[in-house]
């Protein structure tokens, strides 16, 4: 069945690095956007990220822009966020979620999402 | 950056009564426009997506309306399973992907 499976979050310091990891199964990757979104413990959603399907066109929210990097290996089956320079306001439980080619589409399969936390 | 803004915050209803949640966009999104349902410790799940079209699986009590700035979400009679956050979000205009910041749907 159509699965995305999120994982590398964790327990980091102020002013570090983590990378996130979402590995899709059960749909053809290369046919869909993908996106990052976040939830701060007890808050709503915010959307951080998409790329397309190809990789070639990238866009951010403007609180991770210059510091988070999305990519994807269509190889395998594998999005990534490259999160730098972390934040205590960046503590959030992280899902992948997929989408249109392109961007215009609404998020239609996500995943179970994985908690990073930002604390000194 | 276009802002979804939901009403009401929270919304208490009886089980089997209707619910009407609803959303307004700061500018013109035609269509482009969803919602989603959370259940505590659970990933969103997509509900509507173009403004009135229920995803795969999403039980026919459910149906979304509007256009344009303003969109409803109606729950024609309310199961226990109902009960959850919804939000609303635009795909129209971005970056950035907006959302509203959620009703809290509770058992009355």
């Amino acid at each position: 069945q159509v699965q995305l499976v999120e994982s590398g979050g964790g327990v980091v310091q102020p002013g570090t690095s983590l990378r996130l990891s979402c590995v899709v199964s059960g749909f053809t990757f290369t046919n869909y956007g993908m996106h990052w979104v976040r939830q701060a413990p007890g808050k709503g959603l915010e959307w951080v990220s998409f790329i397309w399907y190809d990789g070639s066109n990238k866009y951010y929210a403007d609180s991770v822009k210059g510091r988070f990097t999305i990519s994807r290996d269509n190889s395998k089956n594998t999005l990534s966020l490259q999160m730098n320079s972390l934040r205590a306001e960046d503590t959030a439980v992280y899902y992948c979620a997929r989408a249109g080619m392109f961007g215009y589409d609404a998020f239609d399969i996500w995943g179970q999402g994985t908690m990073v936390s930002v604390s000194s | 950056e276009i802002v979804m803004t939901q009403s009401p915050d929270t919304l208490s209803v009886s089980p089997g009564e209707r619910a009407t949640l609803s959303c307004r966009a700061s500018q013109i999104i035609s269509t482009n426009f969803a919602w989603y349902q959370q259940k505590p410790g659970q990933a969103p799940r997509l509900l509507i997506y173009g403004a009135s079209t229920r995803a795969t699986g999403v039980p026919a009590r459910f149906s979304g309306s509007g256009s344009g700035t303003e969109f409803t979400l109606t729950i024609s009679s309310l199961q226990s399973e109902d009960f959850a956050v919804y939000y609303c979000q635009q795909y129209s205009n971005w970056p950035p992907f907006t959302f509203g910041q959620g009703t809290k749907l509770e058992i009355k």
